[in-house]
């Protein structure tokens, strides 16, 4: 019964592989967003997703790829990983018809690139 | 300047203090305003918003001054369960971002 659920929890990987981390939500919102937080714990958007279209995409290196299959499901796929991509990747969701303050993330991906 | 700042403190109080955190935010259009909460090595989850009114919830009691673009959160009788990173978060308009604040850590002990 998650609300956000986030696959894998921990990733470890070396420099250059390419991998994907799954994001799911069940509790009916339309928007969805990836953040990155570093080893400074600064929490930054990377993107955001309203009914499967794309429509926050901050400064973020074109190795890293959302694609939203359902309103239900935003993955993040990133090419060539890099020693600075280690982070804890969050996903979070906002309910429809609210301000975007109410976000409900999920627990986490923990993401270290060797 | 940073768009949002905090205090990363540590704070460190004892149980039953009181205790209050500052944040400032560099954007004069930002429109509404939020505390989260995010305990070690989990989520961040949503404490509270912040109005102009200013705003109480329990022990917790949250400002906004506009004109000094300035937000605080106020920690009454603190509990060891209020160990935790507080996140300042600004939101300018819908459809942009939030921007989350590098975050104030509270330690409360026995």
């Amino acid at each position: 019964d998650t609300a956000v659920s986030q696959t894998p929890k921990y990733l470890v990987t070396q420099m250059g592989n390419d991998k994907s981390i799954k994001c799911e939500q069940n509790l009916g919102h339309d928007t969805m967003y990836w953040y990155k937080q570093d080893s400074k714990k600064f929490l930054k958007i990377m993107f955001s997703y309203n009914n499967k279209e794309l429509i926050i995409n901050e400064t973020v290196p074109n190795r890293f790829s959302p694609k939203s299959p359902d309103k239900a499901h935003l993955n993040l796929h990133i090419n060539s990983l890099e020693l600075g991509d280690s982070a804890v990747y969050f996903c979070a969701s906002r309910p429809s018809g609210t301000g975007d303050g109410e976000q409900f993330f999920g627990p986490g991906t923990r993401l270290t690139v060797l | 300047r940073k768009e949002v700042e905090q205090d990363p403190g540590p704070f460190n109080v004892p149980e039953g203090a009181t205790v209050a955190f500052n944040c400032t935010y560099s954007n004069s259009a930002s429109q509404s305003f939020f505390w989260y909460r995010q305990d070690c090595r989990k989520e961040p989850k949503l404490l509270m918003s912040v109005y102009s009114s200013g705003n109480e919830d329990g022990r917790f009691t949250a400002q906004l001054n506009r004109a000094s673009q300035y937000i605080s959160l106020l920690i009454r009788d603190s509990k060891l369960s209020d160990s935790a990173t507080y996140l300042c978060v600004v939101h300018s308009q819908a459809g942009t971002a939030l921007i989350f604040g590098k975050g104030t850590t509270l330690s409360v002990s026995s």
